[in-house]
């Protein structure tokens, strides 16, 4: 079945760092997703990218779609003590249901 | 709106003991999902409702049996609780009809510990 593959699983770094994280298809994707989860509450959905070699910004965030739609990245400029939080990507291939990442834990001291 | 609601928030069961977790939407969405979240294991799919009156099985359905009661309502039983399903079970739902384009949207979870 179709796999995702995230990394790294958990980041550290001081606020005010940069923070990226990958996510790899064994498959072509039509779309992708990225989710964010606070400590101990619930994913929470961020953005949806759907065409090849697609970017998307939202604030310090930006998003990836590769070229060949097999992976994709999350890019945080200047990270900030909220950013605090795992983030998850998802993809799903034709009519099939969503297939999420293992995930990227971000801690990020003040 | 309180979107999808989710109940219980906790619960201690005993192996071999069984529960049904219910979940409830208020967004008019076609579809709902179960997941399970284990450490480092990320989100996996155990049913899911592509819309009313109809349920498919995920990657990890074993152990595991839903109903889609209403368009609104989706549960999911435990018959014979075992320490492996100790766990954190969120549903979704969204608007697709199970091809996953459009944007999931998550309850609080029920954290389930079975002893």
């Amino acid at each position: 079945g179709q796999q995702v593959m995230q990394i790294p699983q958990y980041q550290h770094v001081q606020e005010g760092e940069d923070f990226t994280t990958y996510c790899n298809s064994s498959t072509t994707l039509s779309n992708i997703q990225w989710y964010k989860q606070r400590p101990g509450g619930h994913p929470v959905f961020l953005i949806q990218l759907v065409k090849s070699g697609e970017v998307k910004k939202q604030k310090r965030l930006t998003f990836q779609f590769g070229e060949a739609k097999k992976n994709s990245s999350l890019h945080i400029t200047a990270t900030q003590t909220t950013d605090v939080g795992t983030y998850f990507c998802a993809g799903n291939s034709g009519y099939s249901t969503l297939t999420f990442g293992k995930g990227t834990m971000l801690l990020v001291s003040p | 709106n309180a979107g999808v609601t989710q109940t219980p928030k906790f619960q201690v069961l005993k192996t071999g003991q069984s529960m049904t977790l219910q979940c409830a939407q208020d967004m008019n969405h076609n579809s709902m999902y179960w997941y399970r979240q284990d450490p480092g294991m990320g989100l996996r799919l155990i049913y899911y409702s592509a819309s009313e009156g109809t349920t498919d099985k995920g990657e990890v359905p074993n152990g595991y049996n839903v109903s889609r009661l209403n368009k609104r309502e989706f549960s999911l039983r435990l018959e014979s609780a075992a320490p492996s399903q100790t766990s954190v079970y969120f549903c979704a739902s969204n608007e697709a009809s199970g091809t996953g384009v459009q944007p999931q949207h998550f309850g609080d979870g029920t954290r389930l510990s079975i002893l």
